[in-house]
């Protein structure tokens, strides 16, 4: 199946930084990347859907400006969680859709925990 | 609105033995998709099996297969000859497309463990 690399796969930063995460899909062209977070113990909740070449969709109840999402080529999409509180810790997952496929393809994710 | 509803929280099998994972769905859309994925401790999510709305025929990959009973909007999980390395969440997923955008919408998960 097709590849999908994150990265950091973890990362602490202190109360009030920013924090980028990188998603990449290494063998194929993602136009589509979705960005979800994971509670312990929970179900992926989706965050918002990045497009390549064009804004993202936000789920309802995601602060946009909270949680940047850049999809600058058909194999990057970055999440930066900007100013980042205690309450953003959580396990952060994207994933691709290879446009030949129909199954989406996850990265291993990135935990992150904010001090 | 999609939902995704798995009512087991965790389930044990013996070794060798077969497990049916159960979900049932809502919706209104009339082409959508089912997914099943694994979830092992390490956090990745690995995909397992799918199911299109209008397959008529049951998936099966290897030793997964997908019961898909449309009239009763299920698409239950069968693992058979579980192995210890089945020991994991599973999560069930529907897929649709609103504004031409596919999103998906995943149930809260299965925890199995496989007993030796």
């Amino acid at each position: 199946g097709a590849v999908v690399s994150q990265h950091p796969s973890w990362v602490i930063c202190k109360s009030g930084t920013s924090v980028k995460i990188e998603c990449r899909s290494l063998d194929f062209q993602a136009t589509t990347m979705f960005w979800y977070r994971q509670f312990p113990k929970q179900s992926l909740m989706l965050m918002a859907t990045s497009n390549e070449g064009s804004k993202a969709t936000y789920e309802q109840g995601v602060e946009k400006d909270k949680f940047l999402i850049n999809h600058a080529s058909l194999t990057l999409s970055t999440l930066t969680v900007t100013s980042a509180h205690p309450e953003d810790s959580s396990f952060y997952i994207c994933s691709a859709r290879d446009p030949g496929q129909i199954e989406q393809y996850f990265g291993p994710g990135t935990r992150l925990t904010v001090t | 609105a999609q939902k995704i509803t798995q009512t087991q929280p965790g389930m044990f099998v013996q070794e060798k033995e077969a497990v049916t994972l159960d979900c049932t769905y809502d919706t209104s859309d009339q082409s959508y998709g089912l997914f099943w994925y694994k979830q092992p401790s390490s956090g990745e999510m690995i995909f397992l099996i799918y199911q299109g709305s209008y397959d008529e025929q049951n998936a099966t990959e290897g030793r997964y297969s997908l019961n898909f009973q449309k009239a009763r909007k299920s698409a239950n999980l069968v693992i058979s000859a579980s192995q210890l390395g089945d020991s994991a969440m599973y999560f069930c997923a529907m897929s649709t497309y609103s504004g031409g955008y596919q999103k998906v919408t995943f149930g809260i998960g299965t925890k199995l463990q496989v007993i030796p």
